[in-house]
């Protein structure tokens, strides 16, 4: 079926390790964003993408590297980890316009320890 | 930045109607009005926008202050599977920075 896949669903990993979520969609939607979750609170946006290798900084982007290959692929990467990067990742993907849903995957919760 | 307000809680009983309130009082004209919702450990929903007018869709009714700076979510018969936190959105149009999720408002409904 067509839609947006995380994986890993859950991770746990130790400070100062690199570690990468991963997000796959099929809908060849051309905007791609990574979000994160933290517990009670709201989702917040670290990286999106316009399409192939363009991408741009969200609200929060510090210790977060992302890079878009291909359309339906948008990796995101924490190149040392610290315990403040635990959290629940969203990945979401929408068509060109701006005003159009986002369709979220599942989450990946992600553990440092 | 344009960023909205919604009680922390709401209860309803099964099978009757649901309004959601959201103030957003820095609206500017280009701001568009989102609804997403969020079950227990999923990613969140779209369920509804809007710019000026009420909109309707199979999910919810969405009801907008002839001035803007409040909006209402109106579920018209609620079922236990729509207790989720539902979050209003402001989206500046061509602009994904502006996507300000908040808080938003978490609703029970009771059998």
């Amino acid at each position: 079926d067509a839609g947006i896949t995380q994986s890993p669903r859950y991770k746990i990993t130790e400070t100062g390790r690199q570690v990468t979520l991963m997000c796959h969609q099929t809908w060849s939607h051309s905007y791609m964003f990574w979000y994160r979750q933290d517990l009670g609170h709201g989702l917040r946006l670290i990286y999106y993408s316009a399409a192939a290798d363009i991408t741009d900084k969200g609200e929060v982007p510090d210790g977060y590297v992302v890079s878009r290959s291909k359309t339906e692929n948008f990796p995101l990467t924490l190149e040392s980890a610290t315990r403040s990067q635990t959290s629940v990742y969203f990945c979401a993907s929408s068509e060109a316009d701006s005003n159009q849903p986002q369709h979220f995957g599942d989450g990946t919760r992600l553990s440092i320890l | 930045d344009a960023k909205t307000t919604q009680p922390n809680s709401m209860e309803s009983n099964e099978e009757e109607p649901v309004h959601l309130p959201c103030n957003h009082s820095t609206i500017s004209g280009t701001d568009y009005i989102h609804w997403y919702r969020q079950l227990p450990s999923q990613g969140p929903e779209y369920v509804i926008h809007g710019l000026t007018s009420n909109v309707n869709n199979r999910m919810a009714s969405l009801a907008i202050a002839e001035d803007r700076k409040s909006s209402t979510l109106i579920l018209h018969r609620a079922t236990l599977r729509d207790a989720a936190v539902y979050y209003c959105i402001l989206r500046v149009v061509y602009n994904f920075n502006k996507f300000y999720f908040g808080s938003g408002t978490k609703l029970n409904v009771k059998p």
